[in-house]
């Protein structure tokens, strides 16, 4: 398996500009997280879906941050107009989900984002 | 609010010796204590695990450490080794309602620790 794929792996982009950064579960996971990391807030979930569904989407800091799980494959985290206090490294992670007793969460390799 | 509280915020140690890395957590819904590692430019990776019905877990040189009445919970890194060096998180996992149906998989992170383990 080719684990959890992200991309782009790096992305550098203008203040005001729309970004979008996108996830390839592991096949057979049916739960998604986004996670957000960076050197003062660690890694903190944003948002997380379970059988494509948004089941907590606490975590999001704003309404330029959006997220959507159109199918078991495929998941995208949008932020629509980008700030330089976005910049973090952003990862997406699956497991084979809620309701089982331990879940494994299998993280990307992450995106680098930087809001300049 | 910091649900999962880690100390230290980094950690030196000499190859060979004991890196031991503490957590405290609040909420007494979480029933699933993970341990993180991760290496400069990779996402984290799940190292060791624990449920609260148990006190101990140990696989290879790695130990976790749990204390349930006290809400707290280390690893403890044996024999440590350069290849060590890394970024180690703690983590817990609400459970679902009602308790003993499963989790709800989310992970809620400490603040991490840096470990460097001298040759």
């Amino acid at each position: 398996d080719a684990g959890v794929i992200q991309s782009p792996r790096h992305e550098v982009t203008e203040m005001g500009q729309e970004v979008t950064l996108r996830c390839k579960p592991i096949s057979g996971h049916n739960s998604l997280f986004w996670y957000r990391q960076t050197m003062m807030r660690g890694l903190e979930l944003l948002i997380y879906f379970n059988n494509n569904v948004p089941i907590d989407d606490s975590g999001m800091p704003e309404d330029r941050f959006s997220a959507k799980m159109p199918n078991a494959s495929f998941s995208t985290l949008k932020i629509q107009p980008s700030e330089p206090r976005d910049s973090a490294v952003y990862f997406c992670a699956s497991s084979s989900g809620q309701g089982r007793m331990n879940t494994e969460a299998f993280f990307g390799q992450g995106t680098r984002l930087t809001v300049v | 609010q910091q649900q999962v509280k880690q100390s230290p915020q980094s950690l030196i140690v000499q190859k060979g010796g004991i890196s031991i890395i503490n957590c405290a957590y609040e909420n007494t819904a979480f029933d699933y204590f993970p341990w993180y590692q991760q290496f400069p430019g990779k996402g984290p990776a799940l190292l060791i695990a624990i449920r609260p019905d148990v006190s101990e877990k140990k696989e290879g040189r790695f130990t976790i450490s749990f204390n349930k009445s006290a809400k707290q919970f280390s690893l403890h890194i044996m024999d440590s080794q350069p290849g060590d060096s890394a970024t180690y998180f703690c983590a817990a996992t609400p459970s679902l309602v009602p308790h003993g149906s499963g989790n709800t998989g989310k992970l809620i992170f400490g603040q991490g620790t840096t470990l460097q383990v001298k040759p």
